[in-house]
C-alpha cells in the first residue's frame, strides 16, 4: 500500500504559480496518482489524475517523474478561490484495495 | 453528474445511541467509501465495499459497522455512540478502484 507524504501547508499570492510535490515512495507498478481539492465544509472533489510523465487539462497539470516515486501538482495563476487542502491519492490496481489519503496541504492564497 | 447523497448534513446524538448515516450514489458505481476527517488527520478510511453485501476494513473500523444491501446505498452504523466519534464523516463511491472518488457532502456529528 502507497502511503503518500505531502507538505502540510503552503503560501502563495495571487497570480502566482503553485507547486505541490507527493512523495509516494513504494508505488507500484499500476497504481494511477489522483489529486483533489477540498473547501471548507465540502467533500474533496476530484481535480486530476495520471500514471507517468505530464498530464494537463483546464484545472492543473500533473508532473510525474520516470521513478514515480513522487508527483508534482501545478496550479497556474492562482486566485483567492484556490484556496484550499489538496490530497494526493495513490490509487491501487486492485479493486478491493484500500484507498488511502495522506494529509494533504492547506493552500493559502493571499491577495 | 454523478451525485453523491448524504442523508443528513448535521445530526447531534447523546452518548450510547445507535446513529445511522445514510449515503446514495446514482452512477452505478461499484465501489462506496466511508471516511472520518478531522482536523490535523486528513481523511481516514473506516469502511469500503466493492460490491452488494461485501465490506472491507479501512484504518479505522473499530465502533463502526457497516451494511450495503443494494448497490446504490452504503450505510454506516455506529452501534453506541461516544464522544470520540464526533466528526465529519464523508462518503464516496466510484467506478471500481480508478481513483476517481465522488465524494458527498459530508455529515456533521457531534456526539454530547
Amino acid at each position: 500500500l502507497a502511503k503518500t507524504t505531502q507538505p502540510i501547508s503552503m503560501d502563495s499570492y495571487e497570480g502566482q504559480e503553485v507547486n505541490i510535490t507527493c512523495s509516494h515512495n513504494n508505488i507500484a507498478t499500476n497504481d494511477y496518482i489522483t489529486w483533489y481539492q477540498q473547501f471548507p465544509s465540502q467533500g474533496p472533489r476530484f481535480i486530476i489524475q495520471g500514471y507517468k510523465t505530464k498530464v494537463t487539462n483546464e484545472v492543473a497539470s500533473l508532473f510525474i517523474p520516470a521513478d514515480r516515486k513522487s508527483s508534482t501538482l501545478s496550479l497556474p495563476r492562482v486566485s483567492l478561490s484556490d484556496t484550499a487542502v489538496y490530497y494526493c491519492l495513490v490509487a491501487p490496481s486492485s479493486n478491493t484495495g484500500k484507498l488511502i489519503f495522506g494529509q494533504g496541504t492547506t493552500l493559502q492564497v493571499k491577495p | 453528474d454523478v451525485k453523491v447523497t448524504q442523508s443528513s448534513r448535521y445530526l447531534v446524538k447523546r452518548t450510547g445511541e445507535k446513529v445511522f448515516l445514510e449515503c446514495v450514489q446514482d452512477m452505478d458505481h461499484e465501489n462506496m467509501f466511508w471516511y472520518r476527517q478531522d482536523p490535523g488527520l486528513g481523511l481516514r478510511l473506516i469502511y469500503f465495499s466493492y460490491d452488494v453485501k461485501m465490506k472491507e476494513k479501512g484504518d479505522i473500523p473499530e465502533g463502526y459497522s457497516v451494511s450495503r444491501e443494494k448497490k446504490e446505498r452504503f450505510s454506516l452504523i455506529l452501534e453506541s455512540a461516544s464522544t470520540n466519534q464526533t466528526s465529519m464523516y464523508l462518503c464516496a463511491s466510484s467506478y471500481r478502484n480508478t481513483g476517481e472518488l465522488f465524494f458527498g457532502e459530508g455529515s456533521r456529528l457531534t456526539v454530547l
